[in-house]
């Protein structure tokens, strides 16, 4: 059964240091997402991606967040410059043109 | 008010039992509600989605929308300890942003 995959799983970094987060959603799926979730809080969106470009974002996502779809199979997410309070577990997902979203196992990220 | 109400639990059930799992919203936007079954350090698994009130069911699985109440359920029939886990409901209005609960962590013990 195909799934969303994502790398790395655990991700330690500075404080100011950038990150790329990688995800390979399901290959016949045409809409994705990051979303975050800080120990022991909700599951939280960031971004939505759709032809290339962003479909929705939410406050969480400021310009310290890009996305990209950098060939047809990978979708990122780039943190420029981390802070403590980046930490989180950050997940992506995709879906076809229904409703239903996929989520991927997830990346942790510390930031020290 | 939060847009999604979950209350987080835990819930302790013996084997066999029937589990209720609920969550409440305030915006009447929502059109799509969710059920996700989350493990320790997991991604979230979809389990099922209905889209308008009433009742939908997926082998142990029943999912129960009353918009008029703006209440929605998770029934579990005949619970395992492999069903152990934290539940997880989301929501859909405008756009495709998944408004998630909190969570209710289940533990079903042999």
């Amino acid at each position: 059964e195909p799934e969303v995959t994502q790398t790395p799983s655990h991700q330690v970094t500075q404080m100011g240091q950038e990150v790329i987060l990688r995800c390979v959603p399901i290959s016949n799926h045409l809409y994705f997402y990051w979303y975050r979730q800080i120990l022991g809080q909700k599951v939280e969106f960031l971004v939505s991606f759709y032809n290339n470009e962003i479909s929705e974002k939410s406050e969480i996502f400021d310009d310290q967040f890009s996305v990209e779809r950098p060939d047809g199979s990978n979708f990122t997410l780039k943190i420029r410059s981390t802070k403590l309070e980046d930490s989180a577990m950050y997940f992506c997902a995709s879906r076809p043109t229904g409703p239903e979203q996929y989520f991927g196992p997830g990346t942790r990220l510390t930031v020290t | 008010q939060k847009e999604v109400e979950q209350d987080p639990g835990p819930l302790s059930v013996p084997e066999g039992a029937i589990v209720s799992l609920n969550c409440t919203y305030s915006n009447s936007a929502f059109q799509y509600f969710m059920w996700y079954r989350q493990y320790s350090r997991k991604g979230p698994e979809l389990l099922m989605y209905t889209y308008s009130s009433g009742n939908k069911e997926d082998g142990r699985f029943t999912a129960q929308v009353d918009k008029s109440s703006k209440y929605i359920s998770l029934f579990i029939r005949d619970s395992q300890p492999s069903d152990s886990a934290t539940y997880l409901c989301a929501m859909i209005r405008a756009g495709t942003a998944l408004i998630f609960g909190k969570g209710t962590t289940l533990s079903v013990s042999s």
